[in-house]
C-alpha cells in the first residue's frame, strides 16, 4: 500500500533555532517527492521537489535530502523565524500517474520567540 | 510562479443551499485541475479531477450529483456544493496541473475556501 508517513506530528522549537522533519514513505515506483508548507486556513505552497535521482535540494533556509535506497526524506529548517509555524506535508508522486498525489500526515511546527 | 486563486475565501451558507467555489489559474493554462477537501488537522483528500472540456472524475465515494465540477475553460474549474448540509463544512482547496514546469505535471494549490453550513 502507498503511504506517506511523518514525524513528528508536531514540534515546538524557539526562534532562531534549527529543527529537522521526517519523511518515510512505501510509495514504489515515485515519480518525485515534494515538500509543501501550509499556514492555517491557506493552501499548501512548495518548498522544494526532488526527483528519485537527487538527493539534496534547498530553498533558502529549507533544505531537503532523500534516500530513495531507504525510502526516507527529511526536511530541514535553519535559523527557524516566527513565521515557519505552519504545517509541513510530505508529498510523494506515483511514477505511473503523476497526477496522483500521496499526501504524508504532516508535521505541524510551531516556532516561540 | 505559477498562480492559483479561488473565491470565494469564506462562505457561509443555510443549510439545503447550494454554493459555487471558483478556482482560477492566473498565469497558466490548466487542462486539468484538482480538488481536494481537508478536515481539521487533516491532510488533503482528493474529491475529483477536473478536465477542461469533458466530465469531472470523481474518486470513490465522493457523491458526484452532491458536488458538481465544470471545467469550461482552460483557467476555470467551479465546484458546486448543492443542498448543502453542516457535514460539508470544511476548507476545500483546488490545483491546477502546469505540464509545462520544471517538473512536469506539478501541480499548484489555490489558498482554499472555508465552507460553514449553518
Amino acid at each position: 500500500k502507498n503511504q506517506v508517513e511523518q514525524s513528528p506530528q508536531s514540534l515546538i522549537i524557539l526562534e532562531g533555532k534549527n529543527c529537522t522533519l521526517q519523511c518515510n514513505y512505501t510509495v514504489s515506483p515515485f515519480s518525485n517527492l515534494r515538500w509543501y508548507k501550509q499556514d492555517t486556513g491557506r493552501g499548501p505552497v512548495s518548498l522544494t521537489i526532488m526527483t528519485f535521482s537527487e538527493n539534496t535540494k534547498s530553498n533558502g533556509r529549507y533544505t531537503a535530502t532523500l534516500d530513495a535506497d531507504t525510502k526516507q526524506s527529511s526536511l530541514h529548517i535553519t535559523a527557524s523565524q516566527l513565521s515557519d509555524s505552519a504545517s509541513y506535508i510530505c508529498v510523494v508522486i506515483f511514477f505511473y500517474n503523476t497526477d496522483k498525489l500521496i499526501f504524508g500526515t504532516g508535521t505541524r511546527l510551531q516556532v516561540f520567540p | 510562479g505559477a498562480v492559483v486563486s479561488q473565491h470565494p475565501s469564506r462562505v457561509i451558507c443555510k443549510s439545503g443551499t447550494s454554493v459555487k467555489i471558483e478556482c482560477r489559474s492566473l498565469d497558466f493554462q490548466a487542462t486539468t485541475m484538482f480538488w481536494y477537501r481537508q478536515f481539521p488537522k487533516k491532510s488533503l483528500m482528493l474529491m475529483a479531477t477536473s478536465n477542461e472540456g469533458s466530465k469531472a472524475t470523481y474518486e470513490q465515494g465522493v457523491e458526484k450529483d452532491k458536488f458538481l465540477i465544470n471545467h469550461a475553460s482552460l483557467t476555470l474549474s467551479t465546484l458546486t456544493v448543492t443542498s448543502a448540509h453542516p457535514e460539508d463544512s470544511s476548507f476545500y482547496i483546488c490545483s491546477a496541473r502546469d505540464t509545462g514546469g520544471l517538473v512536469g505535471n506539478e501541480q499548484f494549490f489555490g489558498p482554499g475556501t472555508r465552507l460553514t453550513v449553518l
